[in-house]
């Protein structure tokens, strides 16, 4: 089972700044198997990102998503105040099929 | 627009089998190019993905949990269900359910989009 570790746990800045936030898999994993998620407070987690770089429809482009192998990157260029939230990322594995997560990182105003 | 509501008892009693159901609305379950699944949250926690189906009632499911997960799917009613049985406190949970998109160009993608609000399950006597 392919572990994901995301760092920070925890990420304090200030709206205008930038967020790089990390996910580091335990073994490789193809690119096309990575998504990122934004969950905000009471609410369900919302697709940000799949196969590692493509923005889901609707999505901002101040969020991008790059990386590969095992390390795997979600930058927000201009946080907003409706950034501050808690970001997961996601893998598939094929051996057996199953979905992981990461255990988040959370974007809170400094 | 797609939408997916989970529905079921918000409280179930240590031992007994958790059962939840997920109305998918504003599109077909029976849709080819997509799986469906269920994720849940411990409070305070991340998440943890139990299951998917396809329409035709494939299935997979976690590893760990497999012992105790059956995922089921109504076309009739476009709807899928979830049971887990043997439940103890460590299974209180929002369980979410969520559209599986499976895309195979060169390379296959797998992402959930959308999910349902989320119904918190709580197993206590």
């Amino acid at each position: 089972e392919i572990v994901l570790t995301q760092s920070p746990g925890t990420l304090s800045l200030s709206p205008g700044e930038r967020a790089t936030l990390s996910c580091r898999a335990s073994q490789s994993v193809s690119s096309s198997y990575l998504a990122w998620y934004q969950q905000k407070p009471g609410q369900a987690p919302r697709l940000l990102i799949y196969g590692a770089s493509s923005r889901a429809t609707g999505i901002p482009d101040r969020f991008s998503g790059s990386g590969s192998g095992t390390d795997f990157t979600l930058t927000i260029s201009r946080l907003e105040p409706e950034d501050f939230a808690v970001y997961y990322c996601q893998q598939y594995g094929s051996s057996p099929p199953q979905f992981t997560f990461g255990p988040g990182t959370k974007v809170d105003i400094k | 627009q797609l939408q997916l509501q989970e529905s079921g008892p918000g409280l179930v009693k240590p031992s007994e089998t958790l059962s939840l159901t997920c109305t998918v609305s504003g599109g077909s379950i029976s849709s080819s190019s997509y799986y469906w699944g269920w994720i849940r949250q411990p409070p305070g926690k991340g998440l943890e993905w139990i299951g998917s189906i396809y329409y035709s009632g494939s299935t997979y499911y976690n590893p760990s949990l497999k012992s105790r997960v059956t995922i089921s799917v109504d076309t009739s009613k476009n709807q899928f269900s979830l049971k887990l049985s043997s439940v103890t406190a460590a299974d209180t949970a929002v369980y979410y359910c969520a559209r599986l998109r499976i895309y195979c160009g060169g390379d296959c993608y797998y992402w959930f989009d959308p999910w349902g609000q989320g119904t918190l399950v709580t197993v206590s006597s």
